[in-house]
């Protein structure tokens, strides 16, 4: 079964730091490109960031790009989101996805909720 | 990086078939069949339904049909129930999604 379980959100105020993991398990996780999509409150969704199998390569969202950092522990099965310079803006669930090919988000966690305050 | 444009709703009775277009540019939906399609019921995640403009991942029931035509894309529910009122989102290659669109079964 697959399973894709993430953790690490909260309330944290404007400039602060957070950190998310996303533990995989159930499919090949070290050949897979992982990506994070966020949703704010009753909002649409937003594809964050992504990077690829071996972890050379991130790519982001411009709002995203010098703030926040993604990268993989293929020995873990986990994809995290350094996220640093929170602002309000930033408040979102975010999800991370397999990313099957182009776009092709096939699995999914259940998100995890980031709170920012001013 | 300009969002896909997509209908804010659409609706429709049970059985009937409703039509969400996804319009992108020649850059981005136009350049390649990597057009996928996601449905998300509310508070939770949501689901691939569509990816490469047509295909369906396992489990989609055929009643979700996915199609492209120049830098629109489109997605078709037929035989319309009510679990299948959510919201839609397209995504390109590209890495943009839709606005997305509040599908409501009548």
């Amino acid at each position: 079964e697959v399973q894709l379980v993430e953790s690490g959100g909260g309330l944290v105020q404007s400039g602060g730091s957070l950190r998310l993991s996303c533990a995989a398990s159930g499919f090949t996780f070290s050949s897979s490109w992982m990506t994070w999509v966020r949703q704010a409150p009753g909002k649409g969704l937003e594809w964050a960031a992504n990077i690829n199998p071996d972890g050379s390569e991130g790519y982001y969202v411009d709002s995203l790009k010098g703030r926040f950092t993604i990268s993989r522990d293929n020995a873990k099965n986990s994809v995290y989101l350094q996220m640093n310079s929170l602002r309000v803006e930033d408040t979102a669930v975010y999800y991370c996805a397999r990313d099957r090919a182009y776009g092709a988000l096939d699995y999914w966690g259940q998100g995890t909720l980031v709170t920012v305050s001013s | 990086q300009s969002a896909l444009t997509q209908p804010p709703s659409a609706s429709g009775s049970p059985g009937q078939s409703v039509t969400i277009s996804c319009t992108g540019t020649s850059n981005d939906v136009g350049a390649y069949n990597y057009v996928s399609w996601f449905q998300q019921h509310p508070g939770k995640a949501p689901k691939l339904i569509i990816y490469e403009v047509s295909k369906r991942p396992s489990g989609v029931p055929d009643r979700f049909f996915g199609s492209k035509s120049g830098n629109t894309a489109s997605l078709t529910v037929s035989g319309l129930q009510a679990d299948d009122e959510a919201d839609y989102y397209c995504i390109s290659f590209q890495a943009r999604f839709g606005g997305g669109t509040k599908l409501t079964v009548l």
